[in-house]
């Protein structure tokens, strides 16, 4: 069973930056695990952020980047504003099946 | 703009079949995209079921496999999850959504429906 794994939690100050990884059991991330990133607010549905490690839609915010850092994927938010607290979750692609990270509820305080 | 919306039965009762179908507006489901179901356990995460090529190429979560079925019907533009035996461990919010070729993402989603297993 391939497990995906990001921080349950983080905690960043208005205008401050922070990075959310995303690991995978079976080794490091690279971009052939075609990460997603995707936002989702309370009572809402989940909203595209980031595809293919570091690939924004047209809607994602400037301040939001994906990359890969130490052998995971990466959703760095710079400039954070109020309206960033969210869940956010990872998603990796394993030749016939995707799977999602447990998400990170990013709180800004 | 593309929109996506599921529909089906909000309760299931336990060791029966969960049917939902999503029908597809904005875009044709013959063109080159997959078509997945995503769920989310209420206070939960979000779990990939599977999705399906608009050839009917179909991808399962190797955990629900033996109970999941994805279909699509070109005349009504719409998919569909079938999921078998189900218990209370599947009441979720179901969502479907279009998924681009070439890894190019997830960017459409239906507004999701509740299925109450009980």
């Amino acid at each position: 069973q391939t497990v995906v794994t990001q921080e349950p939690s983080l905690t960043v100050s208005p205008g401050g930056t922070v990075t959310l990884t995303c690991a995978s059991s079976t080794g490091a991330v690279t971009s052939d695990y075609s990460p997603n990133w995707f936002q989702q607010k309370p009572g809402q549905t989940p909203r595209a952020l980031v595809y293919s490690t570091s690939n924004k839609h047209s809607w994602t915010p400037a301040r939001f980047s994906g990359s890969l850092l130490g052998g995971k994927a990466a959703l760095t938010l710079s400039n954070v504003q109020p309206e960033d607290e969210a869940a956010y979750y990872c998603l990796l692609y394993y030749g016939d099946s995707w799977v999602f990270g447990g998400g990170t509820k990013l709180t800004v305080l | 703009q593309v929109q996506l919306q599921e529909s089906g039965p909000g309760l299931v009762k336990p060791s029966g079949t969960l049917s939902l179908t999503c029908t597809v507006c904005g875009d044709s489901i013959t063109y080159d995209n997959w078509w997945s179901w995503v769920r989310q356990p209420p206070g939960r995460g979000l779990e990939w079921i599977g999705e399906i090529s608009h050839g009917g190429t179909t991808k399962y979560n190797p955990s629900l496999k033996s109970r999941v079925t994805i279909s699509i019907d070109k005349s009504k533009n719409q998919f569909s999850l079938r999921l078998t035996s189900v218990t209370a461990a599947d009441t979720a919010v179901y969502y479907c959504v279009r998924v681009l070729t070439a890894f190019q993402g997830f960017p459409n989603w239906g507004q999701g429906t509740l299925v109450t297993v009980s």
